[in-house]
């Protein structure tokens, strides 16, 4: 089965400090997305692409969250400078947008701690 | 705003005993509903899309229903692998985004 593949699993790292997040979509989907779960929101969109261009990029923080798809194989969300309150899990998610209505897949997440 | 209040939070039940877990949801229009089975430490796991009311789906011992307001996951004689975070989430038209419920978290003993 195709899947979604996200690297880092896990990261931890200190206050101040860039975290980038890496996501291979599943090959042929042309939409990307970014969610974030934490236990008290739940799963949120961050941004999301659709043929490498960004369309939605509303619920992120802009001053220090940025989503790049840098080729068709890589999606990026960067943090910088990271806080605590950034800690969380970060999903990536790919799906196939045409005529119909086709689900997202999901990746299984980077966990970030930011001390 | 397109909001989804999935209940109850968490729900134990012996192996073998049936029961539904309920997603309502309020959306400017609904072009789909999907159901999403999570566990630990995994990315939420897609189960079934259903469009319109009065739709209904099935995959092995889980199936969704759908109305004007709400949708069911109705799972019958569970075992414990069903155990697992059961999420709901609503797309509305124009949009590719999914907007998600807090999800119920089933606990099967056996």
């Amino acid at each position: 089965d195709a899947r979604v593949t996200q690297t880092p699993r896990h990261k931890v790292t200190e206050m101040g400090q860039e975290v980038t997040m890496r996501c291979q979509p599943i090959l042929g989907h042309n939409t990307v997305f970014w969610y974030r779960q934490t236990m008290m929101q739940g799963l949120e969109l961050l941004a999301y692409f659709r043929n490498r261009a960004p369309l939605d990029d509303s619920g992120m923080p802009k001053d220090r969250f940025s989503a790049e798809m840098p080729d068709a194989t890589l999606a990026t969300l960067k943090i910088q400078p990271s806080e605590p309150r950034d800690s969380a899990v970060y999903f990536c998610a790919s799906g196939l947008a045409r005529g119909g209505n086709q689900p997202q897949h999901f990746g299984d997440g980077t966990r970030l701690s930011i001390l | 705003e397109d909001q989804v209040t999935q209940s109850p939070e968490a729900l134990r039940l012996q192996e073998g005993e049936s029961s539904s877990l309920n997603c309502s949801y309020t959306v400017s229009g609904l072009r789909g509903l999907f159901w999403y089975r999570q566990d630990p430490g995994k990315g939420p796991e897609f189960l079934f899309t259903l469009y319109s009311a009065g739709e209904e789906k099935e995959k092995e011992r889980l199936k969704a229903t759908l109305t004007k307001k709400e949708s069911f996951l109705h799972i019958t004689a569970p075992k414990p692998e069903d155990s697992a975070t059961y999420l709901c989430a609503v797309q509305a038209w124009g949009a590719q985004k999914l907007v998600f419920g807090q999800g119920t978290r089933l606990t099967i003993n056996p």
